[in-house]
């Protein structure tokens, strides 16, 4: 079974902090996905990455940033904290190119006050 | 237009009926499509995916895909309780990322 594993459940951050969030997959997958979900507005693409040191641009990436030195890891930033990236965060990973899914990780519920 | 768009719901059956959950999606060039549940509070997982046209059956799941029609649905025979989730269409349109709809909620009643 594939393992998306994110860092922490629950975050209770600050305005102007800057954040890290972290996600590890086990399954050896080149492609890695950050996405939020807010109520009405469903999953949002923020950045994903098809190999170690590259990434690409989601539909939301402004305010985050995001890093991928190894395989398996891919870490979302938020590089100052503002009340409207309260969300939950979902990390996803999925094998090479084609008809292959995304699995989740159990995703971070962030609060920013 | 969304990318990717479902009825919000809630849809509701009783317990032991077929669900029948709808999609349509924008893009001709879509590849593959890709149903997930989603519970309260939990994250999205997996039931199935389809990539050609027709039917495809997996236990009480089936999904059924009209690329002309650019339409895809998921059924669920014998509804159960535990079915009560969010169903989720994604879509994938030729970038490595999925585009999902906003999600159909379900309920069903014992």
């Amino acid at each position: 079974d594939v393992k998306v594993t994110q860092s922490s459940r629950y975050l209770v951050k600050r305005t102007g902090e800057k954040v890290f969030l972290e996600c590890v997959q086990d399954m050896d997958h080149e492609n890695m996905f950050w996405y939020r979900q807010d109520p009405g507005l469903g999953l949002r693409l923020i950045y994903f990455s098809y190999d170690v040191k590259m990434k690409e641009k989601g539909d939301i990436p402004e305010g985050y940033s995001v890093s991928r030195e190894k395989k398996e890891r891919f870490s979302l930033i938020l590089e100052s904290a503002s009340t409207n990236q309260t969300s939950m965060y979902l990390c996803a990973s999925s094998a090479g190119q084609g008809h292959q899914p995304q699995h989740f990780g159990d995703g971070t519920r962030l609060s920013i006050l | 237009q969304k990318e990717v768009e479902q009825n919000s719901g809630p849809l509701s059956v009783p317990e032991g009926a077929i669900a029948s959950l709808n999609c349509t999606y924008s893009d001709r060039g879509s590849q593959s499509f890709f149903w997930y549940r989603q519970y309260s509070g939990k994250s999205p997982e997996l039931i199935m995916f389809i990539y050609s046209n027709g039917d495809k059956e997996d236990g009480r799941f089936t999904a059924q895909l009209n690329k002309a029609s650019q339409y895809v649905s998921l059924l669920i025979r014998d509804s159960q309780p535990s079915d009560s989730a969010t169903y989720l269409c994604a879509v994938r349109t030729g970038r490595r990322a999925l585009t999902f709809g906003s999600g159909t909620r379900l309920q069903v009643q014992p």
